[in-house]
């Protein structure tokens, strides 16, 4: 069964919306991460954690918050939603260097 | 901050025959490289990975190349099947806090 799993798989949002993507993570990994990946650019990371309450800033965080309840669970949050941040996030987990990735959201914001 | 970019952006090859994918990086700082392969539809999945202080790391099909000097890796998959179809992915670590900086992808198609 799948250790990393996301929600929603697909969303749609209106510009200026609030949009929190779900990510939860069964393999007790410390690390968790959030990425998007637009065609061209690979993966560009956005905010990560080390562990619970903690969240920390990656290489694209404006425009995104992340928060980090438990071990288990790692959220992303655009509390105000633009087009541009119409993409494909992928949340991932790791304990070391290997990261297992979650199947992803495709979010559609107009 | 490092950059790693990829090369070639998309192959199309027969089934059976051996491909290469290269990876450049910037920073002399980074010291992993992990490499991920990411099937239609299917998530990221680690694939091969080596170190800096490696030269050459093999797995089943799956050769990767390090050159330190040059700061290029370069992937070579022999006996291509169609499953082989994918992104792959290049990436670079810098240090223990597992942050990676990623390729842009190579998109590998296998004709059969």
């Amino acid at each position: 069964e799948a250790a990393v799993t996301q929600s929603p798989r697909n969303k749609v949002a209106v510009t200026g919306g609030k949009v929190t993507l779900s990510c939860n993570q069964t393999n007790n990994h410390n690390n968790m991460y959030w990425y998007r990946q637009d065609t061209g650019h690979g993966l560009r990371l956005i905010h990560y954690s080390y562990g619970a309450g903690s969240t920390e800033k990656g290489d694209i965080p404006d425009g995104y918050k992340a928060s980090r309840p438990s071990q288990e669970n790692f959220s992303l949050i655009l509390e105000l939603a633009t087009p541009s941040q119409t993409s494909v996030y992928f949340c991932a987990s790791g304990m070391g260097d290997t990261q297992y990735f979650g199947p992803g959201t495709r979010l559609l914001v107009l | 901050g490092e950059q790693v970019e990829q090369l070639p952006s998309s192959l199309i090859v027969q089934e059976g025959a051996s491909v290469l994918i290269n990876c450049s990086y910037t920073d002399s700082a980074s010291v992993y490289f992990p490499w991920y392969k990411q099937e239609p539809g299917k998530r990221l999945q680690f694939i091969i990975d080596i170190r800096s202080n490696m030269e050459r790391k093999q797995t089943q099909r799956l050769t990767l190349l390090f050159d330190k000097k040059t700061k290029h890796l370069s992937l070579h998959i022999t006996a291509t099947q169609p499953g082989d179809s994918a992104i792959y992915f290049c990436s670079a670590s810098m240090d223990s806090n597992y942050q990676l900086i990623w390729g842009s992808g190579t998109k590998l198609i296998i004709k059969p």
